[in-house]
């Protein structure tokens, strides 16, 4: 079975450094895609970044990018400049062969000004 | 990003009672799904649904519990009767691909379930 876990209940940063958000998962697919997910704080949940595990190289998109490191089942998330509104929960989801997109329990971002 | 929408965002109902949930998927996307949430907590898999049919269904997806998308219309989600313990935020979600290039999950805003 799937499983996500995501270790850091919440952080706090200070606007415009850099924040790094931890999540690593257990698959016996060889083949699967991890994403996160970021929940603002009206419950909207928007999807931000995909990272196929079959791609060495660390996807990135604006501001944020992944650590990937497959031998360690690790899918970091990288925010660079942070700005108050990247203030939300976080969640790390993976998705393998059989559809389903699996969760983990997600990190409170909290970045003041 | 593509929109899903959910109708309605809060519904209030007397437990016992039936309840359908609405949900207006991305129009070109293929696969669906419901999931619930609880006080802003992990979002929990109930159930995704392609081709008219179910394809995997969770614990939480109980025997009071269905999904149709008649006429390739609205993606519903039914509870009947309804039990205090489905008292949640429910999200619908769609992709265009189960496992292809296109298999982001987009979800919609939710509709927050109220049994009293």
């Amino acid at each position: 079975a799937q499983k996500v876990t995501q270790t850091q209940t919440s952080i706090s940063v200070v606007e415009k450094t850099t924040v790094t958000m931890d999540c690593v998962y257990e698959t016996r697919d060889s083949s699967y895609f991890l994403f996160w997910y970021k929940q603002t704080a009206s419950g909207e949940i928007v999807f931000l970044i995909r990272q196929d595990s079959y791609k060495k190289e660390n996807a990135t998109v604006g501001h944020y990018s992944l650590n990937f490191q497959k031998p360690k089942s690790s899918i970091g998330l990288i925010i660079t400049a942070t700005q108050i509104e990247d203030s939300a929960v976080y969640f790390c989801a993976m998705r393998n062969m059989g559809y389903k997109l699996t969760f983990g329990t997600g990190t409170s971002l909290l970045v003041d000004p | 990003g593509p929109k899903v929408l959910q109708i309605p965002s809060h519904q209030i109902i007397d437990m016992g009672q039936m309840v359908t949930l609405n949900c207006d998927p991305v129009s070109n996307h293929l696969y669906f799904y419901w999931y619930k949430q609880i006080l802003g907590q992990q979002m929990e898999f109930l159930v995704n649904f392609y081709n008219g049919k179910v394809m995997e269904k969770s614990k939480l997806f109980k025997d009071q519990f269905s999904v149709e998308r008649p006429d390739g219309s609205y993606f519903t989600l039914k509870i009947q009767p309804t039990a205090l313990e489905d008292s949640a935020v429910y999200f619908c979600a769609s992709s265009l691909d189960g496992t292809g290039s296109n298999t982001e999950v987009f979800f919609g805003k939710g509709t927050r379930l109220t049994v009293v």
